[in-house]
């Protein structure tokens, strides 16, 4: 069964670091998500991604956040400088038409330091 | 502004007891998707169900089934004969139809535990 893989499972990084997350969603997908959830507290919209461009963002995603699908099937979210309050667990979603369900990837967990 | 309430924080059942968890939801929408997905404690998101605004039919799969009353704003999920692989964090999303908003708003979710 298709599933939404991301990479890595697990990213330290120190504050100010640039990091960028990769996800791979199912291949016959359109929209592309992603979320986050700090520890212990519900799960955040961050963006959404359709046809090469974001179709909605939150106010979590700020100039600090960026997103691209830099090839067919790979999709990224980059943090530019990171926060200590950007710690979470980030996830990628894909879904095959805007209305239908999205399919969560295994997320990445990211520890700012 | 779309929101999702799940008022129960935590539950414990023992084995082979049914549950209910509870969902309610606001939204100015007439158009309109309701979700529910389980986060084991390995912590991925896993798929329930979809139910769409315009269709209030309860729905069942095998020991789930779930029960969206558009009356009362609610779209709540049973789990029938629990067992101790359903002991998860729940959560409840929606998801407004009008145009470019694409987003799921979660829930605060419900740790459900299900006691040997």
């Amino acid at each position: 069964e298709p599933e939404v893989t991301q990479t890595p499972s697990h990213q330290v990084t120190q504050m100010g670091q640039e990091v960028i997350l990769r996800c791979v969603p199912i291949s016959n997908h359109l929209y592309f998500y992603w979320y986050r959830q700090i520890l212990g507290q519900k799960v955040e919209f961050l963006v959404s991604f359709y046809n090469n461009e974001i179709s909605e963002k939150s106010e979590i995603f700020d100039d600090q956040f960026s997103v691209e699908r830099p090839d067919g099937s790979n999709f990224t979210l980059k943090i530019r400088s990171t926060k200590l309050e950007d710690s979470a667990m980030y996830f990628c979603a894909s879904s095959e038409a805007e209305e239908y369900e999205q399919y969560f990837g295994p997320g990445t967990r990211l520890t700012v330091t | 502004a779309q929101k999702v309430t799940q008022a129960q924080t935590e539950i414990s059942v023992v084995e082979k007891e049914d549950v209910t968890l509870d969902c309610v939801y606001e939204t100015r929408d007439t158009t309109y998707y309701l979700f529910w997905y389980k986060q084991p404690p390995s912590g991925e998101l896993v798929f329930l169900i979809r139910r769409n605004s315009f269709d209030e039919q309860n729905e069942i799969s095998g020991r789930y089934s779930w029960n969206f009353q558009k009356s009362t704003s609610s779209f709540n999920f049973t789990i029938t004969a629990s067992q101790v692989v359903d002991s998860a964090v729940y959560f409840c999303a929606l998801r407004e139809s009008n145009f470019g908003n694409e987003k799921l708003t979660f829930g605060t979710g419900t740790r459900l535990t299900i006691i040997p």
